[in-house]
């Protein structure tokens, strides 16, 4: 099983700073088969970012994701009130597919 | 566009089975494979596990002694048992969409945003 570990647990920023997260998995992810949602109260998850780096369809082009080496990163350049909620990471890579424990992302 | 309704009964029984439906509206059900995942109240995501039109499912290893997941391909419907349920199976249950295959090639990530809008399970005796 692909353990991914998701950092910080909770994230305090205000509106126009930059938001960067992390899902660090405990191995290799075939393919970069990574995902990044957002969910808000009582809301299915909406996907974002896709095989680690490709925005889903609609997604504005402040959401951006990264990696390096088993560290994901979810960057949100210019955060918007909107834009306050909790974020999972979701490998798909191993027939087992895990979940992150969320980060959530807090109005300071 | 695509969309996932759900429904089924959201009060059971310990020792009950859960049983959802899940419609998919505005799509085609061929090529993709269609997911169960459940949130307990206030935590994180786990995924059930899939199916597709072909009959194939993946379970995840930790429910799979209890989960049947089946598909009315007709009806563009797929559906959820999950037997001998606790107070630990409490949540919301979700269908997604998952990985989109076709030909022998599969491309897992872009078919990933269609969620149904989740059904509340409460377990009490």
């Amino acid at each position: 099983e692909i353990v991914l570990t998701q950092s910080p647990g909770t994230l305090s920023l205000s509106p126009g700073d930059r938001a960067t997260l992390s899902c660090r998995a405990s191995q290799g992810i075939s393919g970069n088969h990574l995902a990044w949602y957002q969910q808000k109260p009582g809301q299915a998850p909406r996907l974002l970012i896709y095989d680690a780096f490709s925005r889903a369809t609609g997604i504005p082009g402040r959401f951006g994701g990264s990696k390096s080496g088993t560290e994901f990163t979810l960057t949100i350049s210019r955060l918007e009130p909107d834009d306050f909620a909790v974020y999972y990471c979701q490998q798909y890579g191993s027939s087992l597919i895990t979940f992150g424990q969320g980060t959530r992302l807090e109005i300071k | 566009q695509e969309q996932l309704k759900q429904w089924g009964a959201g009060l059971l029984k310990p020792s009950e089975t859960l049983s959802l439906t899940c419609g998919l509206f505005g799509g085609s059900i061929s090529n993709y494979f269609w997911s169960w995942i459940r949130q307990p109240p206030g935590k994180g995501l786990e995924w059930i596990g899939d199916i597709n039109e072909g009959g194939t499912t993946n379970y995840n290893p930790s429910l799979q002694s209890r989960v049947t997941i089946t598909m009315d391909a007709s009806k563009k419907q797929f559906f959820l048992n999950l037997r001998s349920v606790t107070a630990a199976d409490a949540g919301v249950f979700y269908c997604a969409r998952g990985s989109y295959c076709s030909n022998g090639v599969c491309y897992k990530g872009f078919g990933r945003n269609v969620w149904g809008n989740g059904t509340t399970v409460t377990v009490s005796s």
